[in-house]
């Protein structure tokens, strides 16, 4: 399965944008990327998909690079509710393989 | 829109004990998986299945067994519960087709003594 590297922790203040890097140095040309988010013990959410073009939508924002060896997920205005574990996720097949995330923390 | 549903939230066991998590999709997805989280880590995946009628091995599949006689429904059986299956699962489901990602439910604490 194709791996992904994130930073174990990042801290954002409230009301600035978060950029959460990834890496996937090994991600093959038709695999997509997927990010979703953990609040607490919650159930996994969705947040954004790409293949290789940026996407938008009304949570976040996905900026794949050129290479697609990595990405960033963008949250334009981080609030106190989005202090979650965030996960970034190549999916090949119908596998979708969780690391350990990204544990974000907006401070007021 | 229930989307996927598990039952029970939380449940205590003895060690030994047997039971079974419930997971129901009403999205009529192909896919669907069973996850294990423990404290401080991503989910491991258990098992999985891509249809009725079958079912695949994980990363972490021992100990477990998994049934899905019905599209909308995916058993995940303890025979014989251990210490070590202390966790919280989660359950998820994914269309058969195209790229859609995959939708969870909100997960089953289970604490085995």
């Amino acid at each position: 399965d194709a791996k992904t590297t994130q930073p174990p922790s990042m801290d954002c203040a409230e009301g600035r944008a978060a950029n959460l890097p990834c890496n996937h140095s090994t991600i093959s040309g038709n695999e997509y990327v997927y990010w979703y988010r953990q609040i607490h013990s919650q159930g996994p959410q969705y947040i954004i998909h790409g293949l290789k073009n940026n996407e938008t939508n009304e949570m976040a924002s996905l900026i794949i690079t050129e290479d697609r060896k990595s990405s960033t997920l963008i949250l334009p205005h981080a609030t106190l509710r989005d202090t979650a574990v965030y996960y970034c996720i190549v999916r090949r097949g119908q596998n979708f393989v969780f690391g350990p995330g990204t544990r974000l923390s907006v401070l007021p | 829109n229930a989307g996927v549903t598990q039952t029970p939230k939380f449940r205590v066991l003895k060690t030994g004990q047997s039971m079974t998590l419930l997971c129901a999709q009403d999205m009529n997805h192909e896919y669907m998986y069973w996850y294990r989280q423990d404290p401080g880590m991503g989910l491991r995946l258990i098992h999985y299945s891509v249809g009725e009628g079958t079912t695949a091995k994980g990363e972490v599949p021992d100990g477990y067994n998994v049934s899905r006689l019905k599209k909308q429904n995916f058993l995940l059986g303890l025979e014989s519960a251990a210490p070590s299956q202390t966790s919280v699962y989660f359950c998820a489901s994914l269309a058969g087709q195209g790229n859609q990602p995959q939708h969870f439910g909100d997960g089953t604490r289970l604490s085995i003594l």
